[in-house]
């Protein structure tokens, strides 16, 4: 079995300043992990996914995560906020569910609020 | 190259009423999933398909019926709607297939927000 927690509901930060989602995973075997962000009433897109290759994953719109085996950790940071980050934002971890296909559980989410 | 289409965007039933959600993706993608998105609880699966012909159980299936009508078409069907139901529905799909060693990006549809009364 596999679970993702997302340690607050709920990050407030100024603009400019930096950001830091944190998430913790529980997986039986190496996980595949990403991130999604969700802007107010539209799908989800992908931020960044780590995937058994180099632990400090960059994505897109200077995003980057590091995995830590140790502390079963995938925090997402950036080091300088902006409006546009305005969002909610889904740790995932995905684990083979047969037949070539993976499932994927999902954090609660994180919403990001920037304060001009 | 529009992705991942869902129809209709907004719906609302009564009790014991049925409708059927539609989804197309052409990316030509092997894997395609809906899940249903409520507050504070993340997104949850409810079916999957992972090629033509073939469709799973998710984590919430109860209520639900699926059709993988060909590769690109991934329809929900709910029989007898309950206010339970209510939730923002998406629809993504990816390349997994049986050849498939590493997930693969889901790429998801826009949502569709159903209220039931």
């Amino acid at each position: 079995a596999q679970s993702v927690t997302q340690l607050d509901s709920h990050v407030s930060v100024s603009e400019g300043t930096p950001v830091l989602l944190r998430c913790n995973y529980s997986s039986s075997y190496s996980p595949s992990l990403f991130w999604y962000v969700q802007h107010p009433n539209k799908g989800l897109q992908l931020l960044l996914k780590y995937t058994s290759a180099a632990t400090l994953v960059k994505g897109i719109n200077g995003f980057e995560a590091e995995f830590k085996k140790s502390e079963t950790s995938f925090h997402l940071t950036k080091p300088s906020a902006h409006m546009s980050d305005a969002a909610e934002y889904f740790c995932v971890v995905s684990a083979y569910s047969g037949a070539g296909s993976y499932q994927l559980t999902f954090g609660k989410g994180t919403k990001l609020s920037v304060i001009p | 190259n529009a992705g991942v289409t869902q129809t209709p965007k907004f719906q609302v039933l009564k009790t014991g009423q049925s409708m059927t959600l539609q989804c197309a993706q052409d990316m030509n993608h092997n894997s395609m999933y809906w899940y249903r998105q409520d507050p504070g609880m993340g997104l949850r699966l409810i079916y999957y398909s992972a090629s033509e012909g073939t469709t799973d159980k998710g984590e919430v299936p109860n209520g639900y019926n699926v059709s993988r009508l060909n590769k690109r078409e991934f329809s929900l069907r709910l029989e007898s709607a309950a206010p339970s139901q209510t939730s923002v529905y998406f629809c993504a799909s990816s390349e997994e297939g049986s050849a498939s060693f590493l997930p693969y990006e889901q790429y998801f549809g826009p949502g569709t927000r159903l209220t039931v009364t």
